[in-house]
């Protein structure tokens, strides 16, 4: 049972690089969603989705672009990176409902040089 | 933008002894969810309080949720340096887990 699984563990890019940090569950969860996590900040959310094809914007989207085109994957895109953009990106999922679990992936630690 | 704090910062203790967090909100908590990370992981779920002046109990560790909903706090017995980690509270203030409010969260270190 793999849960979140997110590719890769570690990325170091130049500025302007794009790239694209991937995001899949096998826990059939409708509810997915990046955070981005910086000393002293907590985790602070990205983008999340409430299913295929839905998704929104959280509290830090500039810089970022998502799409779900199936329940499993959630990938985040950087399309030019910048070095405010180097941090521990984690992806979540749940079941739909207030009181559910979040389940995250181990993190890909991104550096932008 | 509801603010969680979580005090204190950091806090680095002998095995055994007792120690007591905080996660105070600028606002009333729909509910709250603790988590624990570990370093090189992702946050995972300890608890969910959703009523004032509720109780749980995981083992050595209590959670207690205010009253009035606007604060809760963790409490660890006898700690072990297995309670090593990050501890995060995080509110689900739009019905779902998965757009989280987080904390800034506590440090700990349980040292031999």
């Amino acid at each position: 049972n793999a849960g979140v699984t997110q590719t890769p563990k570690f990325q170091v890019l130049k500025t302007g690089q794009s790239m694209t940090l991937q995001c899949a569950q096998d826990m059939n969860h409708e509810y997915m969603s990046w955070y981005r996590q910086d000393p002293g900040m907590g985790l602070r959310l990205i983008h999340y989705s409430v299913g295929a094809g839905i998704t929104d914007q959280g509290e830090v989207p500039n810089g970022y672009n998502v799409s779900r085109s199936t329940t499993e994957d959630f990938p985040l895109r950087l399309l030019s990176a910048a070095p405010s953009q180097t941090s521990v990106y984690f992806c979540a999922s749940s079941l739909q409902g207030e009181l559910r679990s979040a389940f995250f992936g181990q993190g890909t630690r991104l550096t932008v040089v | 933008t509801q603010l969680l704090e979580q005090s204190p910062q950091f806090l680095s203790i002998q095995e055994g002894e007792n120690l007591t967090v905080y996660c105070n909100s600028s606002s009333v908590f729909s509910s709250l969810q603790w988590y624990r990370q570990e370093p090189g992981e992702g946050p995972v779920l300890l608890v969910t309080v959703v009523t004032g002046g509720e109780v749980k109990k995981l083992k050595r560790l209590t959670f207690q949720f205010g009253d009035a909903r606007k604060d809760s706090s963790l409490h660890i017995t006898a700690a072990q340096p297995g309670d090593t980690g990050l501890y995060l509270c995080a509110e689900g203030n739009t019905g779902t887990a998965s757009k989280l409010t987080f904390g800034t969260g506590t440090r700990l270190q349980v040292t031999l």
